[in-house]
């Protein structure tokens, strides 16, 4: 299966700055996906990036708050814009192949 | 609202014993299940998965049962490790998409 690098691993951010975490995959992928963990709760989809398209967002999260980059098949990135304390959670791509979705470590996110 | 539940947050098994995890979906067309192991500082990685035309799907000590008419599944594991500890997510494949369940914390303790 494909193995993704993911960073920053972990980050203490000021509020009101931007952070940007960028996953490398190690072979191309179609779709590749970006999640929330907030603490004590389930991985939440953020969006879906296709390479060559915008990304698709899911109900509660938008554009302006959650850029996201997809200039090839194998990177992409998430921009968590203008932070606040309620933004602190764990991020993690995704890339799904063939064979199932695999994930990246994720970035704990702290908002201070 | 949730779809996906793991009611249980945390589970603790003696070695060498069976470790039952539990999920319930709301949805009956889903049709596509799958359980991820997640250890600390680490991404979630897959351990099994079912399709909704079997009620059972083995590999090793891992198994998965499905209940289609009480849309509920369960994880069993036997016997249970102390490496078993760990994070487990239900999930439900939906239109190229996981929707995930919120987990339950596993300690098998020797």
């Amino acid at each position: 299966s494909a193995v993704i690098s993911q960073k920053p691993s972990r980050d203490i951010c000021q509020r009101g700055t931007s952070l940007t975490i960028q996953c490398q995959v190690d072979s191309q992928v179609t779709m590749m996906f970006w999640y929330r963990q907030q603490p004590g709760q389930s991985l939440t989809l953020i969006a879906t990036a296709n390479q060559g398209s915008e990304a698709t967002y899911e109900s509660g999260f938008v554009i302006d708050k959650f850029p996201i980059s997809r200039p090839n098949l194998t990177f992409s990135t998430l921009t968590v814009s203008n932070m606040s304390p309620e933004d602190s959670s764990i991020y993690l791509c995704s890339a799904w192949e063939n064979y199932g979705y695999t994930f990246g470590s994720g970035t704990r996110l702290t908002v201070v | 609202d949730q779809q996906v539940k793991q009611n249980s947050p945390s589970l603790s098994v003696q070695e060498g014993r069976i470790s039952i995890l539990n999920c319930d979906y709301t949805n009956s067309m889903f049709d596509y299940f799958l359980w991820y192991k997640k250890y600390p500082a680490e991404g979630p990685t897959f351990l099994i998965s079912i399709s909704s035309i079997k009620d059972k799907n083995e590999d090793g000590r891992f198994t998965v049962f499905l209940n289609k008419s009480a849309k509920h599944l369960s994880l069993h594991i036997v016997p249970s490790q102390p490496g078993d500890s760990a994070v487990y997510f239900c999930a439900v494949y939906n239109t190229d998409k996981l929707i995930f369940g919120t987990g339950t914390r596993l300690q098998v303790f020797p």
